[in-house]
């Protein structure tokens, strides 16, 4: 199975940025990396996915260097309701099938 | 747009006991996902249909649990008999069919077996 790695806990106060970094050392080339953001009692959401560079949509910021074996997901100004946990996955070019989540990374915003 | 649907949201059993899950995919998504989230970890892919077909059940405990799709849509998964281990929240997803599609995921059934 496609794996990847991450902390497995970060603490950020509110309003500051909070980076996570996601190792995969051996990805594949036509993988793309995905993000998914999940609070508790509910299934994971999609939140952000790329292949190289930098992508960034209304939530967060995805960068992911030329060698691709590492990627950040960048939360800017970060609230309470951003306490979840962030899962960092490699998507195959066939599609979301046999997504592995890991244990992710559990995000903790303080007041 | 109708997200994934789930029922029930919660269910208790004793152990040995069966139980069946159900699952209502988004409109349109060719493929549906069962997965499995033991508390603190990350959800496991217990099995993944291709409309009524399975593209892959290699993770799915085939002696006690078993899914189908009989008509490419609805989904349900079925635990008999029930093992304390099982006590786990099971997720159901959907997606489009082709590259880099996301899965959307219903809220999941949470299953307490006693």
């Amino acid at each position: 199975l496609a794996k990847t790695t991450q902390p497995i806990s970060m603490d950020s106060y509110e309003g500051q940025e909070v980076n996570i970094t996601c190792s995969h050392n051996n990805i594949a080339t036509n993988d793309y990396i995905t993000w998914y953001q999940q609070f508790p009692s509910q299934g994971p959401r999609f939140i952000i996915q790329g292949y190289k560079t930098k992508v960034t949509n209304e939530v967060a910021s995805l960068f992911i260097p030329a060698d691709r074996k590492s990627s950040t997901l960048s939360l800017p100004r970060v609230s309470l309701s951003d306490t979840a946990v962030y899962y960092c996955l490699r998507l195959p070019k066939t599609g979301a099938n046999n997504l592995f989540f890991g244990t992710g990374t559990r995000l903790t915003v303080i007041p | 747009e109708a997200g994934v649907a789930q029922s029930p949201r919660y269910k208790i059993i004793e152990k040995r006991q069966s139980v069946a899950f159900w699952c209502n995919p988004i409109s349109g998504h060719a493929t549906l996902y069962w997965y499995q989230q033991i508390l603190g970890q990350g959800p496991k892919l217990l099995i993944q249909f291709q409309n009524n077909g399975v593209v892959d059940d290699s993770q799915l405990p085939k002696d006690r649990f078993s899914a189908e799709r009989l008509k490419g849509v609805d989904s349900t998964l079925k635990i008999q008999p029930a093992k304390l281990e099982d006590s786990a929240v099971y997720l159901c997803a959907s997606s489009l069919t082709g590259p880099n599609t996301e899965a959307f995921f219903g809220q999941g059934t949470r299953l307490t077996v006693v």
